[in-house]
């Protein structure tokens, strides 16, 4: 099955700073991939995806680029915000439907 | 607003009673939803896929007798922890994906449960 391998955290960071969090999976086919993010007590909200090579998924100021090559999917944003201290998850989907996730990553961005 | 909604959101319980979590997708039907486990700072853990009108489907290492699920409708989908014990506390989520299994790309997740055994 699939695989998902996430940079380890915890990740703190200052308001404005540049996040990069890796992500890369592995597959035996092409999957789709995904981004969760998890605030503070409540379950996960979908925050960008991309379900083929080079493809760019983006959402709230977050991106992240599809890599074959490098079977990679790294989330980047340029300048974060308090509101962005969550729990990132990376995730892939196959054919069979089941989401397979990476072990989470906690980011906090202190004013 | 959200697509699936599951309740409670929290729950202590004694030990050895059964606590049944609910998973309602709102303004779609879900012929499968799935049920994950997240232990504290691990990732989210699929437990089992449940399937309407069917038995469950269990990931290996999942006792299906302590884990009951019911999907009897295609909007409804339970989790039944029965005998509980301190160690099943944990954090429980459902997800249904919206356009039937084989179809869309989106999974959609409830707000989750946390389960606490006293």
């Amino acid at each position: 099955g699939d695989s998902v391998t996430q940079m380890e955290g915890p990740v703190t960071l200052s308001e404005e700073a540049f996040l990069t969090i890796n992500c890369t999976y592995t597959a035996t086919g092409y999957p789709s991939l995904f981004w969760y993010v998890q605030y503070p007590g409540e379950g996960l909200q979908l925050l960008l995806k991309a379900t083929k090579a080079d493809d760019k998924g983006s959402n709230k100021g977050f991106e992240a680029t599809y890599r074959k090559e490098t079977t990679s999917f790294h989330l980047e944003k340029g300048s974060v915000q308090v509101s962005d201290s969550a729990v990132y998850f990376c995730a892939a989907r196959s054919n069979d439907y089941k989401l397979s996730f990476g072990a989470g990553t906690t980011v906090t961005v202190r004013a | 607003g959200a697509v699936v909604s599951q309740h409670p959101s929290r729950v202590i319980c004694k030990s050895g009673t059964s606590v049944k979590i609910e998973c309602r997708s709102l303004d779609f039907q879900a012929t499968t939803m799935f049920w994950y486990r997240q232990f504290p700072k691990q990732s989210l853990m699929l437990m089992a896929t449940s399937n309407e009108g069917s038995k469950a489907t269990y990931e290996q290492g999942v006792e299906k007798d302590k884990f009951l699920i019911n999907h009897a409708s295609l909007t409804l989908s339970t989790l039944t922890v029965t005998s509980a014990h301190p160690e099943d506390s944990s954090f429980y989520i459902c997800s249904a994906p919206r356009g039937g299994a084989f179809k869309g790309p989106e999974a959609f997740f409830g707000q989750g449960t946390r389960l606490t055994v006293v």
